[in-house]
């Protein structure tokens, strides 16, 4: 009955490779996210989602792609990885502008 | 660019004592205004929130305070128990951003016994 899933939680990778980190609520959120955390805890917006359509990109490289296939779903696709990537990523649901609900994280290490 | 930040990144506190967190904010147009609490190897809780309309909201042994006169923000937890040991954030939505938070640095809370 978790209220906001991501798989995998570790995902280790070589530089230049291609991965995608899934995200999945069962809340009947209309709103989605991706967070990115990186190694001083500073937690940085990259990607919301408002019914399947993306809202906002906050500056991120365009080897980061977000796809929602629907309402519960926000996977986030990242091609040619690179050292600089290495971060947990947090996924996150809300209902429009109410509370959001996080995800356990996804800790990415690019080698 | 504008942003929310914190006052102390530290802060060690005996069980028993009360805790106050502090963040300034520098956007006087978020309405909206969040504290989180995250665990090792977590992801971010959600403690209580508060709204421009308000100044004052009371949760279970956690208060949130908001002084818009002075874009500034608190987070008192009554009682601190070592289960409160962890990083508080606090947020703001941003502007025209589809609801999106804007973070800030964190607040690492080590209670002792």
């Amino acid at each position: 009955d978790t209220a906001v899933s991501q798989t995998p939680k570790y995902l280790v990778t070589q530089m230049g490779n291609d991965k995608s980190i899934k995200c999945e609520q069962n809340l009947g959120h209309d709103t989605m996210y991706w967070y990115k955390q990186d190694s001083k805890k500073f937690l940085k917006i990259m990607f919301s989602y408002n019914n399947k359509e993306l809202i906002i990109n906050e500056t991120v490289p365009n080897r980061f792609s977000p796809k929602s296939p629907d309402k519960a779903h926000l996977n986030l696709h990242i091609n040619s990885l690179e050292l600089g990537d290495s971060a947990v990523y947090f996924c996150a649901s809300s209902q429009r502008g109410n509370e959001q609900f996080f995800g356990p994280g996804t800790r990415l290490t690019v080698l | 660019g504008e942003s929310v930040g914190l006052h102390l990144p530290t802060l060690s506190v005996q069980e028993g004592d009360n805790s106050i967190i502090n963040c300034a904010y520098s956007n006087s147009a978020s309405d909206y205004f969040i504290w989180y609490k995250q665990e090792s190897g977590k992801g971010p809780q959600f403690i209580i929130d508060i709204r421009s309309n308000m100044d004052k909201r009371q949760g279970q042994r956690v208060t949130v305070l908001l002084n818009k006169t002075v874009k500034h923000l608190s987070l008192q937890i009554a009682a601190t128990q070592p289960g409160d040991s962890a990083v508080y954030f606090c947020a703001e939505n941003l502007s025209n951003s589809g609801y999106a938070l804007n973070f800030g640095k964190g607040t690492s809370l080590l209670v002792t016994p």
